[in-house]
């Protein structure tokens, strides 16, 4: 089945700072999506990207799905960016079906 | 709209008990999942459902069953529970091919353990 690869597995940022999540995958995508996992264990939507750019406030994403990558750009962190963000993707062989596999997950800190 | 809901929030089980985990949206999707969520880990998907009266098994469905009599409630049961099943279990939902949309939306998760 298709892999999902995220890096860095952990990060640690000054409130004010910029960074960049990566999501690696091993094969085509029907959907790809990132979500944000928060302290209290909510999963929120960020974006639905499977190819393209796409911009909402301080964040941005884009896919480049022919190098079967997605970035997530985080500007001008806050405290409330912390938590776990995740990568998540539907194969060819579950296009049908709509099944999600997630990445691990990288977990932010934001230091104030 | 409420968007999708859980319920219970928590629940702690004895090992051997049974207990089923309600999933409802309300957003006239096709499609519904439930997956679980280990420590320090991705969400795996249990079993999923394409349709009301459809279900299949996910990557990890032993020791579960469901069932979607409604196309707006989607039910996971644990029929004899065991401490591996302690996690959180969150219930997802998308429109579906038909639907337009592949996008999932999630609901808030059920935090179990099982002693």
């Amino acid at each position: 089945g298709i892999q999902v690869e995220q890096s860095p597995p952990d990060l640690i940022l000054q409130e004010g700072a910029n960074s960049t999540l990566r999501c690696n995958f091993s094969d085509s995508v029907n959907n790809l999506q990132w979500f944000h996992q928060n302290p209290w264990g909510q999963l929120i939507n960020l974006f639905y990207i499977p190819s393209g750019t796409k911009q909402n406030g301080r964040l941005s994403a884009t896919t480049v799905a022919t190098e079967r990558y997605s970035l997530l750009y985080i500007s001008s962190s806050q405290t409330t960016d912390s938590g776990v963000y995740f990568c998540a993707v539907t194969g060819p062989g579950s296009s049908n079906t709509g099944k999600l596999i997630f990445g691990q997950g990288t977990t932010l800190q934001v230091k104030p | 709209n409420a968007g999708v809901t859980q319920t219970p929030k928590f629940r702690v089980l004895k090992t051997g008990q049974s207990m089923t985990l309600l999933c409802a949206q309300d957003m006239n999707h096709e499609y519904m999942y439930w997956y679980r969520q280990d420590p320090g880990m991705g969400l795996r998907l249990i079993h999923y459902s394409v349709g009301e009266g459809t279900t299949a098994k996910g990557e990890v469905p032993d020791g579960y069953n469901v069932s979607r009599l409604k196309k707006q409630n989607f039910l996971l049961g644990l029929e004899s529970a065991a401490p591996s099943q302690t996690s959180v279990y969150f219930c997802a939902s998308s429109p579906g091919l038909a639907g337009g949309g592949r996008e999932q939306f999630f609901g808030p998760g059920t935090r179990l353990t099982v002693l």
